[in-house]
């Protein structure tokens, strides 16, 4: 099972980011989304397709349909400039999938 | 606090065997799973390995399986990843992180651990 994510994404500050992450049926499935600022360890984002952890701004938002999970970022930040995986389960022997990651450049 | 607090860089020679910790804290450690995710220079995120401490079970990924051990040392709250002889390819940062309740998301992660492998 494969995921596709978009290698970048440009957005100046203040505008909206729409980062995809396809795969066959992904609405079936569960999305999880992390963001890894550089040089720092991967931090949860988005659960459970739309849940935002403790501490994650209401900007942050997700949804999951068809074959494609939407991680929406408004009024953007210089601070969300990172690294952005989105991360499903297929089996107990398989339980971590990671999408190769989309990078969100601030202009 | 909760955190997961991993030891420091390594710098090893092929063949040479390492092992790194991951050491838990401000949680119950046996409640909760130990994951680990490898990043390769430039790259992505892969799934290494899940370990639940409280019974020592564990699935690895296929990619790695039989070329790391997970252990865990329940006593001390310290999940362990090691390998019995490094290969160049395994150059990379380590990553260890929690996953809480059924459904696999890691919800905590360490801060990493950079290993290098050169002769």
């Amino acid at each position: 099972y494969e995921l596709t994510q978009p290698p970048s994404v440009s957005v100046a500050p203040g505008q909206t980011a729409r980062l995809t992450c396809g795969g066959n049926s992904i609405g079936s499935k569960i999305v999880h989304w992390y963001q890894q600022r550089p040089g720092q360890a991967p931090v949860l984002v988005i659960r459970d397709d739309k849940v935002r952890p403790s501490g994650i701004p209401e900007r942050l938002s997700g949804s999951n349909s068809g074959n494609t999970a939407t991680l929406t970022i408004t009024r953007v930040e210089a601070g969300d400039e990172a690294d952005y995986y989105c991360q499903v389960s297929l089996s107990r022997n398989e339980p971590f999938v990671f999408g190769p990651g989309t990078r969100v450049t601030v202009l | 606090e909760v955190q997961l607090v991993q030891s420091g860089i390594e710098v090893k020679k092929p063949g040479e065997s390492l092992k790194i910790s991951c050491k838990a804290s401000g949680y119950r450690f046996t409640t909760s799973w130990i994951g680990w995710v490898r990043q390769m220079p430039g790259k992505g995120l892969e799934w290494v390995g899940l370990m639940y401490p409280a019974d020592s079970g564990t699935t690895y990924s296929p990619s790695f399986q039989g070329h790391v051990t997970m252990s865990a040392d329940r006593s001390n709250a310290t999940a362990f990843l090691q390998w019995s002889s490094l290969k160049a390819s395994d150059t990379a940062m380590y990553f260890c992180a929690r996953q809480t309740g059924i459904i696999d998301v890691f919800d905590l992660w360490g801060q990493g651990t950079m290993v290098l492998v050169s002769s």
